[in-house]
């Protein structure tokens, strides 16, 4: 059973940046896809982008193209996502996702526990 | 970029009916169609992988059907425990996007 434990609350300005870590237990990292995605409250689900380790390079969803950054730390198992130039309409819940197996698809069997994203002004 | 487009975007049943919602992908995507459940507060869950195969410790009465561009997720006999909002994605290539979401309600 893969678990995935994210970092705590996130109180920011506008203009600011946010750094989230997502830390996953498990013997086969590499491999992992780890997916995020975020839900405003009373919205769906948005996928922003994901990272299969092993292979380094990022996949980001194009209206986040510019402000986001998903890299990946093998030897702590920890996925970060960074995501600069806050705005108010960015507060959200951010959630990490995915599953070992990244190379046979890009869903998510396996949930963080979510990091919620005030961005006030 | 590939769209996704659900429907009904909200329903009311009765428990005991059988619920259909559709999702729609503007371009084919072969069965790459995940289903997630999410409940009112809750994280969301896997249900549905390679459009019709069932995660192990789902239910039976959910069920998953299509390929190309149009899918469906069915649940038999809707239970009270089924309340929530159902979101299809697509995983044939980035980026991975999700339905708009279909909201569940008991009648």
């Amino acid at each position: 059973q893969v678990q995935l434990v994210q970092s705590g609350d996130e109180l920011k300005k506008t203009g600011s940046s946010v750094t989230i870590s997502c830390k996953a237990s498990g013997d086969t990292f590499s491999t992992y896809v780890i997916n995020w995605v975020r839900q405003a409250r009373g919205h769906g689900l948005e996928w922003m982008g994901g990272i299969i380790p092993m292979f380094s390079s990022a996949h980001y969803a194009q209206e986040f193209q510019d402000r986001v950054k998903i890299n990946a730390d093998e030897s702590t198992k920890t996925v970060y996502m960074d995501l600069t130039n806050l705005r108010p309409e960015d507060t959200a819940i951010y959630y990490c996702a995915g599953r070992p197996d990244g190379n046979t698809g890009w869903y998510s069997e396996f949930w963080g526990q979510g990091t919620l994203v005030t961005v006030s002004s | 970029d590939i769209q996704m487009t659900q429907s009904p975007s909200s329903l009311s049943a009765s428990v005991g009916d059988r619920v259909t919602i559709t999702c729609r992908a503007s371009q084919a995507i072969n069965n790459y169609l995940a289903w997630y459940q999410q409940k009112p507060g809750k994280v969301p869950i896997l249900l549905i992988y390679g459009a019709s195969t069932l995660l192990s410790g789902v239910p039976s009465r959910f069920s998953g059907s299509g390929s190309g561009s149009d899918f469906t997720l069915t649940i038999d006999s809707l239970q009270p425990e089924d309340v929530a909002t159902y979101y299809c994605q697509k995983y044939n290539a980035a980026p991975q996007t999700f339905g708009q979401g279909t909201k569940v309600e008991l009648k």
